[in-house]
């Protein structure tokens, strides 16, 4: 089955206690992508990855670390993380589109989401 | 960057009626635009997807479309059932690549 899965799907951690949120497909999507979501703000973007070995900011980058050493994964890091870090986490995956490529764009598939609580 | 506008925020319908939910995004450079179910505290379900040269989809009793120089989307739901009952999430993108959300319209269809 087509899927991004995230682990753990709930974790509660304290502040300034290093962490790791996995994030893995299996639709060989090149292009990769961390949101948090809080109420009232929506979906905001963290960090993104266009490829292996190609990471980019967000909207929001502020104490998360990404690395995307394989094409399949793309874990998001919070070396220290804070209680202003609680939040609901999803990962996403599509094809990599460029203009004139000829290949279809499909949109977002995402991970069921990773609800993170920093005490 | 587009900025992307749910209203309303919040609806409650009678079971069976039809209903449009609505999306505005301010960049009519737009590429495609996807709409997402969320249930509470789950992941995000892609209903449909929307492409710049498109003007509609649809699935089933969904129909969204899509009015670039309005800047605008709606997700039509006909006969309208209590399991239609969660967030719906537009996200619009400009190059196909990176989708920027709205907040989303909480739907509660009453039996």
């Amino acid at each position: 089955e087509a899927q991004v899965t995230q682990n753990p799907r709930y974790l509660i951690t304290v502040t300034g206690k290093k962490l790791t949120v996995t994030c893995s497909q299996n639709m060989n999507h090149e292009y990769m992508s961390w949101y948090r979501q809080d109420p009232g703000l929506g979906l905001r973007q963290i960090y993104y990855s266009m490829n292996v070995e190609v990471t980019d900011k967000g909207d929001v980058p502020e104490g998360y670390k990404v690395s995307r050493k394989e094409k399949r994964n793309f874990p998001l890091i919070l070396e220290s993380p804070s209680p202003n870090q609680t939040s609901l986490y999803f990962c996403a995956s599509s094809l990599f589109y460029m203009p004139g490529q000829g290949r279809p764009n499909y949109g977002y598939t995402f991970g069921s989401g990773t609800r993170l609580t920093v005490v | 960057k587009q900025e992307v506008t749910q209203i309303p925020a919040a609806l409650s319908v009678p079971e069976g009626e039809n209903l449009v939910l609505n999306c505005s995004f301010t960049d009519s450079a737009i590429y495609n635009l996807q709409w997402f179910r969320q249930d509470p505290g789950k992941g995000l379900t892609s209903l449909l997807l929307i492409q710049s040269s498109q003007r509609e989809q649809t699935s089933g009793r969904l129909n969204a479309s899509l009015d670039k120089s309005s800047g605008r989307s709606t997700l039509y739901i006909a006969a309208s059932q209590p399991g239609d009952s969660a967030t719906y999430l537009c996200a619009a993108s400009n190059t196909g690549n990176q989708f920027y959300f709205g907040t989303g319209t909480s739907l509660t269809v009453i039996p």
